[in-house]
């Protein structure tokens, strides 16, 4: 069974727009972490964010913020003031405690901002 | 301090051959993932090792194999090799204690099999 679901599989936005990128997942763990990560053209995955499940708390890094919703099993991710250089594909993954560092990674949503 | 460094990057073998790609971790990390990305697939767990010893192992055959060595550099090797295999491979290093902290990946070792 899948679990992790981004439903969006492709965004455009126009340079400084925001954009948010939607992540749903499922574990039966009661701990479990979430990350985000960005693949540019090159191939390697930049790791982004990381939360916790005992952590809802959710900030904002730079450009960066997340809305952790653990009643809503959501992870979403917001670029802000979206910038050319942030055109890649971001994945979700959940990586849970009985599975040790097995990371489980969702398809992916490509993002083009355009200048 | 390096990151994760994977070689070769770029491969082209031949249906039924077999091939070994390498990774180095990040140091000090003793956890090393492979995954397998394709369009069709997306990103798949391969295995992962830790102090050599294999830890966990996803829905692969048997044709996907992988070890690692006393400095926590690791190889996988992939044998009969088949069209369907044409894929990124993306090496993870990850330190202690495990689950929660990010892995740390390489640029991948692009494999074309002909």
């Amino acid at each position: 069974a899948q679990k992790v679901t981004q439903a969006q599989t492709e965004i455009s936005v126009v340079e400084k727009e925001d954009v948010t990128l939607d992540c749903v997942y499922e574990t039966r763990d009661t701990t479990y972490y979430l990350f985000w990560y960005k693949q540019p053209p090159s191939g390697e995955l930049v790791f982004l964010i990381r939360r916790n499940s005992f952590d809802e708390q959710n900030e904002i890094s730079g450009r960066y913020s997340w809305n952790f919703q653990k009643s809503t099993s959501s992870f979403n991710f917001t670029i802000t003031a979206s910038q050319v250089v942030d055109s890649a594909v971001y994945f979700c993954a959940l990586s849970e405690t009985n599975t040790g560092n097995q990371f489980y990674f969702g398809t992916g949503t490509s993002l083009t901002v355009i200048p | 301090k390096a990151g994760v460094t994977q070689t070769p990057r770029y491969l082209i073998k031949t249906r039924g051959q077999q091939v070994t790609l390498s990774c180095s971790p990040i140091s000090g990390h003793r956890s090393v993932s492979w995954y397998q990305q394709t369009p069709g697939q997306g990103l798949q767990f391969l295995f992962e090792y830790f102090s050599e010893t294999q830890r966990n192992k996803g829905n692969f055959p048997g044709r996907f194999s992988g070890r690692q060595f006393s400095n926590s550099r690791s190889e996988m090797n992939v044998s009969t090799l088949e069209l369907g295999d044409s894929a990124l491979y993306l090496c993870a290093s990850k330190g202690d204690p495990p689950g929660n902290t990010e892995a740390f990946f390489g640029q991948g070792t692009r494999l074309t099999v002909v």
